[in-house]
């Protein structure tokens, strides 16, 4: 069956650096985006960033750009969110999901329909 | 970016229908996907493009669209619909992606 499935849960120092990793199976790794979403305690979903496998190229959201890299292993099928100058507010459940997007007449849509099950990222001096 | 707002909690009777509502200017041109998040469990895709359940979802769930409004409909809800719900698109721009800030729904 199709599945995403990360890495495990991580404890860092502030100013260090967490590399989380989710590998996919089930599908073909290059035909989906890959993007990544995180959750602190008690908060809602906010979107991190998103990768396009096949070419390599990601967006970032404004607040993560230049402390945040994403790539990806096509021989693997896998693929890689780094966090850097991590601080206290970086602690949060780090998810990955694959994208399912496209058009209906003039809309388009963008869901995620394949989530892998959530890495833990603990940031405490 | 743009925005999604979301009512922060609603709540509904056993066995009625309930309406969770998101509204951004994306909303116009995208169509906003709907996950269901239980305490401690992984979102899970309800609803996506025009009216779109993935397999597993119950026909229980609906969406709809108008302006820049988006809804998704509970047609007799049942007590383990009792969740946080997250609408999401990608923003005005296209480029980044948005999610609302989630609406807690109470089955009564």
């Amino acid at each position: 069956q199709v599945q995403l499935v990360q890495s495990g849960a991580e404890v860092k120092k502030p100013g260090a650096s967490v590399k989380v990793s989710c590998k996919a199976s089930g599908y073909t790794f290059t035909s989906n985006d890959i993007t990544w979403v995180r959750q602190a305690s008690g908060q809602g979903l906010e979107w991190v960033g998103g990768m396009n496998p096949n070419s390599g190229n990601a967006d970032y959201a404004q607040r993560f750009q230049g402390r945040v890299t994403m790539t990806r292993n096509t021989s693997i099928s896998t693929a890689y969110m780094e966090l850097s100058r991590l601080r206290s507010e970086d602690t949060a459940v780090y998810y990955c999901a694959r994208v399912r997007h496209g058009s209906f007449g003039l809309y388009y849509y963008y869901g995620m329909d394949v989530w892998g099950q959530g890495t833990t990222v603990t940031v405490s001096s | 970016s743009s925005e999604l707002t979301q009512d922060p909690a609603v709540s509904v009777a056993l066995g009625q229908t309930v309406r969770i509502t998101c509204q951004g200017d994306s909303l116009r041109i995208y169509y906003a996907s709907w996950y269901q998040q239980k305490p401690g469990q992984t979102p899970v895709l309800v609803i996506y493009g025009k009216n779109n359940r993935p397999s597993g979802i119950p026909d229980r769930f609906s969406g709809s669209s108008s302006g820049d409004t988006a809804s998704l409909t509970i047609t007799g809800a049942q007590a383990e619909d009792e969740a946080d719900y997250y609408c999401n698109s990608r923003d005005i721009s296209v480029k980044y992606v948005v999610f609302g800030g989630g609406t807690k729904l109470t089955v009564l």
